[in-house]
């Protein structure tokens, strides 16, 4: 399967720890992107990356939130000191340059306690 | 700011018959719109997508369809199965002035009952 594949799929943390997240998009796509969903909603974009440059960010993107893609390969999206209201789904995508279509991995469902 | 509204959280509907999904939008700096399809314990799956130099996208029994004037778009799928039974997101692109970011509609639960 040379599908976007993430990693955790689940992870449960207390308030104030921080997590790491992993994004394997499809090889040959260039562009890597973050969104977040909570229930009854539907994805709200956080990030993206063309190669290994962060070009996008959006205002969602606190302070405690800081993502990477060193080699332009995977990508991690990391929440330091992590609140309840942190908890949802993080899902990644990736696409080619010139494309519009997104192609979204399973998501990795944080839960804060 | 909802840019991108879908009013029906549910649809149910008859296999066999049409499922009409809607979409409706305020950016008129939209010029892409795409609907995934979401199973739970996964991502969203894209299905079609349309331009906003199109007003319609058929492929097999999935078409769009794109109405400028109204800011209004519409998934059909004929004839409905069981296994289309999932969660529907319209969700829209402003290369030129929002970059690559999609902005998604809050989804609709679409039922389709044997």
């Amino acid at each position: 399967d040379t599908g976007v594949s993430q990693d955790p799929r689940h992870k449960i943390t207390k308030r104030g720890q921080n997590v790491t997240f992993r994004c394997d998009p499809i090889s040959e796509h260039n562009r890597l992107y973050w969104y977040r969903q909570t229930l009854g909603q539907g994805p709200e974009f956080l990030t993206y990356f063309q190669n290994e440059a962060q070009l996008e960010k959006s205002r969602l993107l606190s302070d405690r939130f800081s993502a990477e893609r060193p080699k332009g390969s995977f990508s991690t999206l990391e929440i330091q000191r992590t609140e309840q209201g942190d908890s949802a789904m993080y899902l990644c995508a990736s696409s080619l340059v010139r494309q519009y279509e997104q192609y979204f991995g399973p998501g990795t469902r944080l839960t804060v306690t | 700011d909802q840019q991108v509204k879908q009013n029906s959280p549910s649809l149910s509907v008859q296999e066999g018959r049409i499922s009409i999904l809607n979409c409706d939008y305020t950016n008129s700096m939209f010029d892409y719109f795409l609907w995934y399809k979401k199973y739970p314990a996964e991502g969203p799956t894209f299905l079609i997508s349309i331009s906003s130099i199109k007003d319609k996208n058929e492929d097999g029994r999935f078409t769009v369809f794109l109405n400028k004037s109204a800011k209004h778009l519409s998934l059909h799928i004929v004839p409905s199965q069981p296994g289309d039974s999932a969660v529907y997101f319209c969700a829209a692109s402003a290369r030129e002035t929002s970059g690559s970011r999609l902005t998604f509609g809050e989804g609709t639960q679409l039922t389709v009952n044997p």
